[in-house]
């Protein structure tokens, strides 16, 4: 079955340092999500794109954090000026047709700010 | 917004045993209902999906779930599980229809079979 990847898998930062977390979608598909967990919480939704632009953000999905598609492949989001509540494992996702689809995750990337 | 409650946090059972996950949700309108699982170092990955008809729905690996829309619930069950289904499990809503991106999960359920 054809697979989401994200690099890296796990990334240590300092309070106030910018982090690009990267995801390669799946070839084909057109439809990209960020999610995260914070330990023992619930996973929640950041972001979807489709198309470049941004279709649906979540409330935590402030200021700080951006999403691009810099080339064909690639799928990254940003956090400008990361806090000690941003440490979470983020999964990115992707789906060929859109929300109907089934959604294909990565493995996520474990990003623990100090 | 919606919302998702899973009654359990962890549950362990035998091999062979029946298995029953709770999964309530909280919305309105129409949804699109979702179990995933996570093994144990892998990435969330589709056990069944409900988005409409028959409200019975037949998932990968022997799972299947029944969605009562007057109880608001959408549970998971197997009639026999085995220690490879030991993972965590995720019940999820999506708001039906077109502008909606987002899924909401619950907290999850981690279940652990023993041989």
């Amino acid at each position: 079955e054809p697979e989401v990847t994200q690099t890296p898998s796990h990334q240590v930062t300092q309070m106030g340092q910018e982090v690009i977390l990267r995801c390669v979608p799946i070839s084909n598909h057109l439809y990209f999500y960020w999610y995260r967990q914070i330990l023992g919480q619930k996973v929640e939704f950041l972001v979807s794109f489709y198309n470049n632009e941004i279709s649906e953000k979540s409330e935590i999905f402030d200021d700080q954090f951006s999403v691009e598609r810099p080339d064909g492949s690639n799928f990254t989001l940003k956090i400008r000026s990361t806090k000690l509540e941003d440490s979470a494992m983020y999964f990115c996702a992707s789906s060929s047709r859109g929300f109907n689809e089934k959604l294909f995750f990565g493995s996520g990337t474990q990003l623990s700010v100090l | 917004a919606q919302s998702v409650s899973q009654h359990n946090h962890h549950v362990i059972l035998s091999e062979a045993a029946s298995l029953e996950l709770g999964c309530n949700y909280s919305y309105g309108g129409t949804v699109n209902l979702f179990w995933y699982v996570q093994y144990p170092g892998q990435h969330l990955q589709l056990l069944l999906k409900y988005f409409s008809g028959d409200p019975l729905v037949k998932g990968i690996k022997g799972f299947e779930a029944e969605f009562i829309k007057s109880k608001f619930s959408f549970n998971l069950r197997k009639p026999s599980v085995q220690w490879s289904d030991t993972a965590e499990y995720f019940c999820a809503v999506k708001r039906s229809g077109a502008g909606s991106y987002q899924l909401t999960f619950g907290k999850g359920t981690k279940l652990s079979v023993i041989p």
